[in-house]
């Protein structure tokens, strides 16, 4: 079985320029999540879809972020613009249902805004 | 809102040695789950709990959930060098009904032969 697929695997930028990041969840998988993890920190979660709707945007700094899985398979995140303190790894995570399941991670799209 | 606390922040620990760490939330939970992350890697998950007071183990790996449901520890045995790695715990709020995790800060191991 596949697991989550994250890409870029690594990305730089300038502040105030823009970025997106592309996850495809494990085939099946009904839930996906972005959540954003700072250096020595746990992750945080920025968004949840079940399927092709959001149930969870609170920690999502919607001012410049902005996600979309629209055909509740595969999902983009995007920043615009970034800050300097947007610096991180941004992890994709799928799960079969929503409640009580397993979270599998993709390997993470590590962010540096110079 | 939820929070989930996680100490010690960092484990020094001697090859063959136990510790424990350990997670606090502020709010009583459904279930905790346990995720291991490797230097340069992703969470990996390890084990969920979900019964107040249950006791789970994996070879030299015990995890246990408190009574109240609000805390929770982990046990490593006799601690070899492929432990090393930082060990996150995450609760999801009995009132969460659509399985959101908050995780805490994660308790960073490092093993010295």
């Amino acid at each position: 079985e596949a697991g989550v697929a994250q890409s870029p695997r690594y990305k730089i930028i300038e502040k105030r320029q823009s970025v997106a990041f592309w996850c495809n969840p494990i085939s099946g998988h009904a839930t996906l999540y972005w959540y954003q993890q700072i250096l020595g920190q746990g992750p945080k979660l920025l968004i949840q879809f079940q399927n092709n709707g959001v149930v969870d945007d609170s920690q999502l700094p919607k001012d410049r972020f902005s996600a979309e899985r629209l055909k509740g398979v595969d999902s983009t995140l995007k920043i615009q613009p970034a800050k300097l303190e947007d610096s991180a790894v941004y992890l994709c995570a799928s799960s079969l249902r929503k409640l009580a399941d397993t979270q599998y991670f993709g390997p993470g799209t590590r962010l540096t805004v110079l | 809102g939820q929070q989930v606390m996680q100490i010690p922040q960092y484990q020094h620990v001697q090859e063959g040695e136990d510790f424990t760490t350990y997670c606090n939330s502020s709010t009583t939970l459904s279930n905790i789950q346990w995720y291991k992350q490797r230097p340069g890697g992703h969470p990996v998950f390890l084990i969920q709990l979900v019964k107040s007071g249950e006791v789970k183990k994996q070879k030299r790996l015990t995890f246990q959930f408190g009574e109240a449901k609000k805390n929770s520890s982990l046990h490593i045995t006799a601690t070899q060098t492929t432990d090393v790695g930082t060990y996150f715990c995450a609760g999801q709020g009995k009132t969460d009904s659509w399985g959101k995790l908050q995780f805490g800060a994660g308790t960073q191991v490092v093993v010295t032969p």
